[in-house]
């Protein structure tokens, strides 16, 4: 079946320190890839998505790029902001009916 | 972009009673939701798919008579916890699939905050 591994957290950061946050994953066929974030106390919002290969999703300043030849879809800020502390998830949707396949998500704290 | 709405946000009720839940898609039309639960700390741990106009497809291990979903319309899925106890106290999220156009996404309700005393 589908599988998501990430990185495992917490990740903790300076403000203005480079972030990557890596995810890959197993699939059959050809996935759309999607990087969630999770503020405490709320629901998933859809960050960026890549729904091909070499297709770079982006949002917010955050990058990821669909790496196919080795299944990954690692995120990137350039500079993070403490704003951006949150959970981060890296998921999948497979051919199964839509079914999303989450990665364990990675704690993001960013301290000024 | 998409927006999904939930209600209510939290709950609280006692051992024993039936609690509501309801996911709407606000701006488009989703024949397909899924309910999710999510324990401290965790990753999302999906329960259920919910269909328009049919039944709902449970997971492994998900108690169908316990955690009755209805979808009665594009844009309206429920989640009735029965008989709720004090282990089902949980954070419950619903999606929406959006299949329109060349893409396939879910986008997310703010989550409902279950606690069973």
């Amino acid at each position: 079946g589908n599988s998501v591994t990430q990185m495992e957290g917490p990740v903790t950061l300076s403000e203005e320190a480079f972030l990557t946050i890596n995810c890959t994953y197993t699939a059959t066929g050809y996935p759309s890839l999607f990087w969630y974030v999770q503020y405490p106390g709320e629901g998933l919002q859809l960050l960026l998505k890549a729904t091909k290969a070499d297709d770079k999703g982006s949002n917010k300043g955050f990058e990821a790029t669909y790496r196919k030849e080795t299944t990954s879809f690692h995120l990137e800020k350039g500079s993070v902001q403490v704003s951006d502390s949150a959970v981060y998830f890296c998921a999948l949707i497979g051919t199964n009916a839509g079914k999303s396949t989450f990665g364990d998500g990675t704690t993001l704290t960013v301290k000024p | 972009g998409a927006v999904v709405s939930q209600h209510p946000s939290w709950v609280i009720c006692k051992s024993g009673t039936s609690v509501k839940i309801e996911c709407r898609s606000l701006d488009f039309q989703a024949t397909t939701m899924f309910w999710y639960r999510q324990f401290p700390k965790q990753s999302l741990m999906l329960m259920a798919t919910s269909n328009e106009g049919s039944k709902a497809t449970y997971e492994q291990g998900v108690e169908k008579d316990k955690f009755l979903i209805n979808h009665a319309s594009l844009t309206l899925s429920t989640l009735t916890v029965t008989s709720a106890h004090p282990e089902d106290s949980s954070f419950y999220i619903c999606s929406a699939r959006d299949a329109s156009g060349d893409t396939d996404t879910q986008y997310f309700g703010p989550g409902t905050r279950l606690t069973v005393l």
